[in-house]
Order: C-alpha cells, then structure tokens, then sequence
C-alpha cells in the first residue's frame, strides 16, 4: 500500500510569508507526528497527535507554528511569518496505534527554504 | 524528559571492518529503543529495535545491545559494505509513542 506522502516536496518562499505543509498518514495509522530536521542535524520533535487525544505540542519551537489534523487523516502544519532559521526538511511520520512498541514510517519530507 | 546523546558523530571504517555506535539515554522509564537509516536524501527508515526486556537483538549483520543498569544501547554493524554508508540515529521511547532521537551518526565505509 502507499506510504506516507506529504506536500509539496520543496517549497521556496519569502520572510515574513505564512506556509502551509501537508502530510497524508497511512490509512489506518492513528498516530500522526511532524519533525524538523536542519541541514546535518538530527530529529527535532515538533508535534504528535493520537487518535482525538488533544496533540502533544511540546516541541512546537514558537508560536508560530501550529498543525491541525482531521480525524485520523491528514495533518497541516503551518508556520506564519517564516525566518530565515525555518529553513529544514520538514518531515511527517505516521504508526498504527497508541501502543509502545510501533514503528513510525517515515514521509519524504518537505524541504522549506526562508529567503 | 528524556534525553539522548548519540556518539561518535562521524565514523569511517573500511569495508569488512565492523562499526559500532553507542547511545546513553536519561530516563530509566524508557523501555523501546528503535534505531533508523537515513540514505542521502531519503526519509529515515527503521533498521532494528530493542525493547527493555531484552539484552540483545540481532538481524543478519545488524545486532542492538541495551544495558539498562548504565542507560545505555549500541548498534554493530558487522562486515560492513559500501550500502551501509548512511546516517544512523538511535531514539529512546518517552511516553506513548513519542520519541527523542540522538543528533545523529555519519557512517562511511570506504572501499
């Protein structure tokens, strides 16, 4: 079946400009989770949703950046009036249920350039 | 909440050599410990776990060792190949199905 996709695959825009990144989760898999990754660096954790439990948004860096997702789909996540350090792949992940041990699967990632 | 350094950052081995990488996490509550290859350019992808009720895992040329006592877990790559070059970040579990990732280990196996 298909993976996790997300959208647009890059996305150039200017400071100050409000983005808006998509992610599709795999049919089924109620756990839905958003990470920066800086050119280099590791996973930095920004926002994890679980099934209708309100979202984790410890890691959310300011509050400029929010996401939303519908139901057990698709989730957005919005970064407003971006700066040059949102520049990052910004990458989704998906697993199939609230339990410990599952495995997160991994999107391509959208690649956000901050002129 | 947790916390989990990752060591070394880069690493060169010549091919045939194993690698090992190690991880120490902080909270003793942990209890899943996955680790995920990231290809250039491509999305991370789960190679092997660990949970904390095991010692040790192996998968062919890949085997994950968790010491709980010292908070700490390593992945060995045996004979490693040239495919095997990649960037390899180890995660702690910290509630849920939450993870913290290390900052990550370049691998370089050259031929």
């Amino acid at each position: 079946g298909a993976g996790v996709s997300q959208s647009p695959s890059n996305k150039v825009t200017e400071k100050g400009k409000d983005v808006e990144l998509r992610c599709d989760p795999i049919s089924g898999h109620t756990a839905l989770y958003w990470y920066r990754q800086r050119l280099g660096q590791g996973l930095e954790f920004l926002i994890y949703f679980q099934g209708n439990s309100a979202p984790d948004k410890s890691g959310l860096p300011s509050d400029r950046f929010s996401a939303e997702r519908t139901g057990e789909s698709v989730s957005t996540l919005t970064i407003q009036r971006t700066q040059q350090e949102d520049s990052a792949v910004y990458l989704c992940a998906s697993s199939s249920s609230g339990s410990s041990y599952n495995e997160q699967f991994f999107g391509p990632g959208t690649r956000l350039t901050v002129l | 909440g947790e916390n989990v350094e990752q060591h070394p950052s880069t690493l060169s081995v010549q091919e045939g050599d194993s690698a090992v990488i190690k991880c120490t996490y902080s909270d003793s509550a942990s209890n899943y410990f996955p680790w995920y290859k990231q290809e250039l350019g491509k999305r991370p992808q789960l190679i092997i776990d660990i949970r904390s009720n095991v010692g040790e895992k192996k998968d062919q040329r890949i085997a994950v060792t968790l010491n709980k006592t010292a908070k700490h877990f390593s992945l060995h790559i045996t004979e490693t190949q040239p495919e095997d070059s990649a960037v390899y970040f180890c995660a702690a579990k910290e509630y849920g199905n939450k993870l913290v990732f290390g900052a990550g280990t370049i691998l370089r196996v050259k031929s």
